[in-house]
C-alpha cells in the first residue's frame, strides 16, 4: 500500500488569511490528484498534477508536485468561507486501476 | 452527460443484518467503476474496483463483498454487518485506468447500530 499523509489534518482559520496543506509518501507517483469534499457528498476533482515540479493554478489556489514526486502541496491565497472543506490528494498507485487517497485535511474559514 | 447515482442516500442498520448498496452510472460505457469506505472526515479507503462485468478486484479482505451484475451496476454487499462497517460509503467511476479522474457519487451513510 502507498501511503499519503496529509498536514495538517484540521486547520482553522479566519477569512483572508493565506494557508499551504501538504501531502506527503515515501512513494513515486506518476501523478497526483487534488479533491475538494462537502460534507454528506463525493469529492471534486480540482488538479491533476503530472511532471516533478509542476505548478497549476486555479485561481487563488496553487498547486506544486515535488520534483521528486513523492509529494505535492496546495496553497491557497486569502481564503474564503467557500474554500471550507475536506481536500484529499490521491496518488496514481502501482496498478492500473489505483488511486491512494491520502489522509485528508478539513479546512474551516471563519468569516 | 454522465451521472451517477447512489442509494439509499442513508441507511440505519443493526449488526448481524445484510446489506445491498447500489450504484448506477448513466451515459457511458464500460466505465471503470469504485467502492470507497470513508471514516468520518477522512481519507477514502478503496474497497473494491471493477473493470468490467463480473470482474472484481477487493483491495481489503473484509466481511464485504461487490458485484457487478451489469456494465453499469455495482452493488456493495455484505451477509452480516458488524459495528465497524459503520461509514461513508462512495462510488465512483472513470473512464478507463483508474489512474484518470474519478468521478463520485453522493455517497451513503450507513450507521450500523
Amino acid at each position: 500500500t502507498q501511503l499519503l499523509e496529509q498536514s495538517p489534518q484540521f486547520l482553522s482559520i479566519q477569512e483572508g488569511e493565506n494557508l499551504t496543506v501538504y501531502c506527503n509518501s515515501s512513494s513515486v507517483f506518476s501523478s497526483l490528484q487534488w479533491y475538494r469534499q462537502e460534507p454528506g457528498e463525493g469529492p471534486v476533482l480540482l488538479v491533476t498534477v503530472v511532471t516533478g515540479g509542476e505548478v497549476k493554478k486555479l485561481k487563488r489556489l496553487t498547486f506544486q508536485f515535488g520534483d521528486a514526486r513523492k509529494d505535492s502541496s496546495l496553497h491557497i491565497t486569502a481564503a474564503q468561507p467557500g474554500d471550507t472543506g475536506l481536500y484529499l490528494c490521491a496518488g496514481e498507485g502501482r496498478g492500473a486501476n489505483n488511486l491512494f487517497f491520502g489522509t485528508g485535511t478539513r479546512l474551516t474559514v471563519i468569516p | 452527460s454522465q451521472t451517477i447515482h447512489q442509494w439509499p442516500a442513508t441507511l440505519v442498520q443493526p449488526v448481524g443484518s445484510p446489506l445491498s448498496l447500489e450504484c448506477t452510472v448513466e451515459g457511458t460505457s464500460n466505465p471503470n467503476l469504485y467502492w470507497y469506505r470513508q471514516a468520518a472526515g477522512r481519507g477514502l479507503q478503496l474497497l473494491f474496483y471493477s473493470v468490467g462485468i463480473g470482474q472484481i478486484s477487493s483491495e481489503v479482505p473484509q466481511n464485504l463483498s461487490a458485484s457487478r451484475p451489469q456494465d453499469r451496476q455495482f452493488i456493495l454487499s455484505s451477509k452480516k454487518l458488524l459495528l465497524s462497517d459503520s461509514g461513508f460509503y462512495l462510488c465512483a467511476w472513470s473512464y478507463g485506468q483508474g489512474t484518470d479522474t474519478q468521478y463520485f457519487g453522493p455517497g451513503t451513510r450507513l450507521t450500523v447500530l
